[in-house]
């Protein structure tokens, strides 16, 4: 079946340092998503994706659709301590949105 | 407020012994999912709808019925739990299948 792997599986970095992350898949998706979830709380949408090459930007987070609709990345600009988390990508096949989620990629930042 | 809904947050339970877990939105999306977070694996889609009477399976679907009667509710069935359905379950929907709300979970335990 689909599978997406993330990475990396985890990050410590100090407060103001840029963060990358991303997703790749040997299959094709028509939409990639990415998500942040904090303790507790179900996963929130950050930036959704829906052409290859798109690239978007919600705030300090941006994000790319891979141009061979395989893969995704994810930075986020000058990190501060509330980006602390957990952050998923997800990818979309099928006219249905069966959706695929990345293992999730765990964000602390030190003050 | 937007929100999808779910009840209940904490559930404990004995193999065998059936049980729903109810999901409300009230957002009139045409979309809901499940999903269960185990650790190590993110999240997995167990089925999704959508529209009424309108459901397909996900990637982990066995041991679950879900219903989509009216609009805005989409239960979680389990008709006979078993230790390895211990989890995270998540309720969420989407106006057009695409970016999901999610709610804030149900961890259940199957002892």
């Amino acid at each position: 079946g689909q599978q997406l792997n993330q990475s990396p599986q985890s990050m410590f970095i100090q407060e103001g340092e840029d963060v990358s992350m991303n997703c790749t898949s040997s299959s094709i998706f028509n939409t990639w998503l990415w998500y942040k979830q904090d303790p507790g709380e179900g996963p929130v949408l950050l930036i959704a994706l829906y052409k290859a090459g798109e690239l978007t930007s919600n705030g300090r987070l941006t994000a790319q659709f891979g141009i061979t609709r395989k893969d995704s990345f994810l930075n986020i600009s000058a990190s501060i301590p509330s980006d602390v988390g957990i952050y998923f990508c997800a990818g979309q096949y099928g006219g249905g949105f069966k959706t695929i989620f990345g293992a999730g990629t765990r964000l602390f930042v030190k003050a | 407020e937007a929100q999808v809904t779910q009840n209940p947050r904490y559930l404990i339970t004995v193999t065998g012994k059936k049980l729903t877990v109810t999901c409300s939105q009230n957002m009139n999306h045409e979309y809901m999912s499940w999903y269960r977070q185990d650790p190590g694996l993110g999240l997995r889609q167990i089925y999704y709808s959508m529209n009424v009477e309108v459901t397909d399976k996900g990637d982990v679907p066995e041991g679950y019925k879900v219903s989509r009667k009216e609009k805005r509710n989409f239960p979680l069935i389990l008709e006979s739990p078993s230790p390895n359905q211990t989890s995270l379950y998540f309720c969420a929907s989407s106006p057009g299948g695409d970016g999901y709300t999610f709610g804030s979970g149900t961890r259940l335990t199957v002892v």
